[in-house]
């Protein structure tokens, strides 16, 4: 049973264009969603997070959309740098109270950006 | 800079071996976490711990123990290796004012033959 759904396995970009992606999600319960962003031999690094009251979020070249009614989210980076080119991760938390907070990951999109 | 360190890089261990991965923060954070990673299937919870000698068993404990007796340190054991727990392994650690943070280790890779 996957909560939290990444579609697309793969994206490739061209540098200085936007990278959009995407990500599903089957619960209404979620209170936040994040990405995570993984480069090869390295730990998911937190990139960027957005309340479930919230609709849009923006840190830089990185913004990332909710849209509640569609149970969606996605990730635009504008533009695409070549180090932006990593596996990145959609996660969803649900807080249960002070212990046992939930976070969800989907499977993951990796992202190629050509120079 | 919050550092997250787990012991060994890569693991090669034969089936039914006990098997245990390390982790270690030093940002005195009261949560930590194990997750694994598989193709196509993303980062899954193991375990995780929110004070000392707390756990609580997450989506996939099947096979797994833990171990918490320091704050700094949680342990992930598997009882007896078997070729599906053949997988990355990472360790993370949050404050519970910041759940959403996970720090991540740079992982273990875990091969059982």
């Amino acid at each position: 049973d996957q909560q939290v759904k990444q579609n697309s396995p793969s994206l490739s970009v061209q540098e200085g264009r936007i990278s959009i992606l995407n990500c599903d999600y089957t619960n209404s319960m979620f209170d936040y969603f994040l990405w995570y962003k993984k480069y090869p031999a390295e730990g998911p690094t937190f990139l960027i997070s957005i309340s479930s009251i919230k609709d849009k979020n923006e840190d830089g070249r990185f913004t990332v959309f909710l849209n509640k009614s569609a149970k969606h989210l996605s990730l635009h980076i504008v533009p695409s740098q070549p180090g932006d080119s990593a596996v990145y991760f959609c996660a969803a938390l649900r807080l249960l109270g002070e212990y046992g907070n939930k976070l969800v990951f989907g499977a993951g999109t990796i992202l190629r950006v050509k120079s | 800079d919050v550092k997250v360190t787990q012991s060994s890089r890569y693991l090669v261990k034969r089936t039914g071996e006990k098997v245990f991965l390390e982790c270690v923060q030093d940002m005195d954070h009261e949560n930590m976490f194990w997750y694994r990673q598989d193709p196509g299937l993303g980062l899954r919870l193991i375990y995780f711990s929110y004070d000392v000698k707390m756990k609580e068993k997450g989506d996939i404990p099947e096979g797994y123990s833990v171990s918490r007796e320091k704050k700094e340190r949680f342990s992930l054991i598997l009882e007896s290796a078997s070729t599906n727990q053949t997988s990355m392994y990472l360790c993370a650690s949050s404050t519970p004012t910041t759940n959403e943070k996970l720090f991540f280790g740079s992982g273990t890779q875990l091969s059982v033959l």
